[in-house]
């Protein structure tokens, strides 16, 4: 079976273009989670959706995020402006109804905004 | 509210040793708590998880922890080192009573070093 799919890998984007991540969750999964990593403050989840609706956008960091799930296989996380300190390792995650299920989570999309 | 700690953000053992990342956590209703490892340039894998039952969670490559109520510890474990353990682990704390959708907080990880 795929994994979680999330394109582009690799992002270089100038400052205040927009930029669009993509991910492809695990067919099946109810939930799925989008996640920031950086060195300064680690792994932070932005928001969550079940069954394609935004449950918790708490951890969006201001309205420059925004996030959509059109439909069960397909979910984008947009900035707009960018910013320099966007630039981070973006993961996206996926997982069945239980809460006690296991996040699958995808190899990422390295953001850099120059 | 629910947060995880990690003490030591760089562990380093020799091949063939005892490997013992530590965690803590703090959380107000019983936890759902877990191990992922992390890869260069990959994402979380899921090494272990515990839930409820038995508080020794025997997970991939070797690893266990042990969930210690008493002490708010769930640290990983490894009787032997491999090269190929070198990686960054994370604990995870989740909130048990939540009904659904997992909302993990992350400690800030902690990177092995394997040396021969």
């Amino acid at each position: 079976d795929a994994g979680v799919i999330q394109s582009p890998r690799h992002e270089v984007t100038e400052m205040g273009q927009e930029v669009t991540l993509r991910c492809k969750p695990i067919s099946g999964h109810d939930y799925l989670f989008w996640y920031r990593q950086t060195m300064m403050r680690g792994l932070e989840l932005l928001i969550y959706f079940n069954n394609n609706v935004p449950i918790d956008d708490s951890g969006m960091p201001e309205d420059r995020f925004s996030a959509k799930m059109p439909n069960a296989s397909f979910s984008t996380l947009k900035i707009q402006p960018s910013e320099p300190r966007d630039s981070a390792v973006y993961f996206c995650a996926s997982m069945r109804a239980s809460s006690t299920d296991t996040q699958y989570f995808g190899p990422g999309t390295r953001l850099t905004v120059l | 509210a629910q947060s995880v700690t990690q003490l030591g953000s760089h562990v380093s053992v020799s091949e063939g040793a005892l490997v013992l990342l530590r965690c803590n956590y703090s959380s107000s209703v019983p936890p759902y708590l877990f191990w992922y490892v992390q890869y260069p340039n990959q994402g979380l894998q899921l090494l272990l998880k515990y839930t409820t039952g038995a508080t020794l969670v025997k997970g991939i490559n070797g690893f266990e922890a042990e969930f210690k109520k008493s002490e708010t510890s769930f640290h990983l474990t490894k009787p032997s080192a491999h090269m190929s353990d070198a990686a960054e682990y994370f604990c995870a704390v989740s909130d048990s009573y939540t009904g659904g959708g997992n909302k993990l907080t992350f400690g800030t990880g902690t990177q092995l070093k394997v040396e021969l």
